[in-house]
């Protein structure tokens, strides 16, 4: 079945620094990939989708890269802020029908 | 009024009991979900629905069931709960053009 690894151990950086999470999978081949972000207490908001013929795609802050041959996505919030402390979920799919989600990464902003 | 409302938002309940979380939205998607997650365990699926009359079991369906009332209602129950069902319990939706997913807020459920 397929495995979804992020990065197990949470994540601190400066304010203003770019922050890099990482998305690694195994024994599958998605379609499209998403990015999501999860506050305590409260379910996923969706930010950012990528289809596997697509490298790169970007929103407002937000860097999504999607490498097929190294199985891997890197999710980027550049200037950061104390305010995108989160913890951000990847999810993979194929058909768009089902997502497979990871674990996870939390990440602390430092002000 | 939020576009997914799950109810309750917290429950605790006796190992045994049958237990229903509700789940309604206001997005007019077709497409419907229920996950569970855990610590360490992220997201994993339940049931999935992509119409009233269409159900579908996802990795961990064993121990639930779910009922498609109409197209914004999709309620999740455990027929017999059990304590390794406590968990954080997320309704969601889409409308399948490969759109990120809307969630509720979730249902924290404690069985003792």
């Amino acid at each position: 079945s397929q495995k979804i690894e992020q990065n197990s151990e949470a994540l601190n950086i400066q304010e203003g620094k770019t922050a890099t999470l990482t998305c690694n999978y195994t024994n599958y081949s998605p379609a499209y990939l998403q990015w999501y972000r999860q506050d305590p207490g409260r379910g996923p908001v969706f930010l950012l989708l990528i289809r596997e013929n697509e490298k790169e795609k970007r929103k407002e802050r937000l860097k999504v890269t999607f490498d097929t041959t190294l199985k891997q996505s890197l999710f980027h919030i550049t200037a950061s802020q104390p305010a995108d402390s989160a913890t951000y979920l990847c999810a993979l799919g194929d058909t768009g029908n089902q997502f497979y989600f990871g674990t996870g990464t939390s990440l602390t902003v430092i002000p | 009024d939020a576009d997914v409302t799950q109810t309750p938002r917290n429950r605790i309940t006796k190992t045994g009991k049958r237990i229903m979380l509700e789940c309604s939205q206001t997005k007019g998607h077709d497409r419907m979900y229920w996950y569970r997650q855990d610590p360490g365990l992220g997201l994993r699926l339940i049931y999935y629905s992509f119409d009233v009359k269409d159900i579908n079991k996802g990795e961990i369906s064993d121990g639930y069931s779910v009922s498609r009332q109409a197209q914004a209602k999709f309620s999740l129950s455990l027929e017999s709960a059990i304590p390794n069902q406590t968990a954080l319990y997320f309704c969601a939706t889409s409308d399948g053009r490969v759109h990120g997913y809307t969630f509720g807020s979730g249902t924290r459920l404690t069985v003792v």
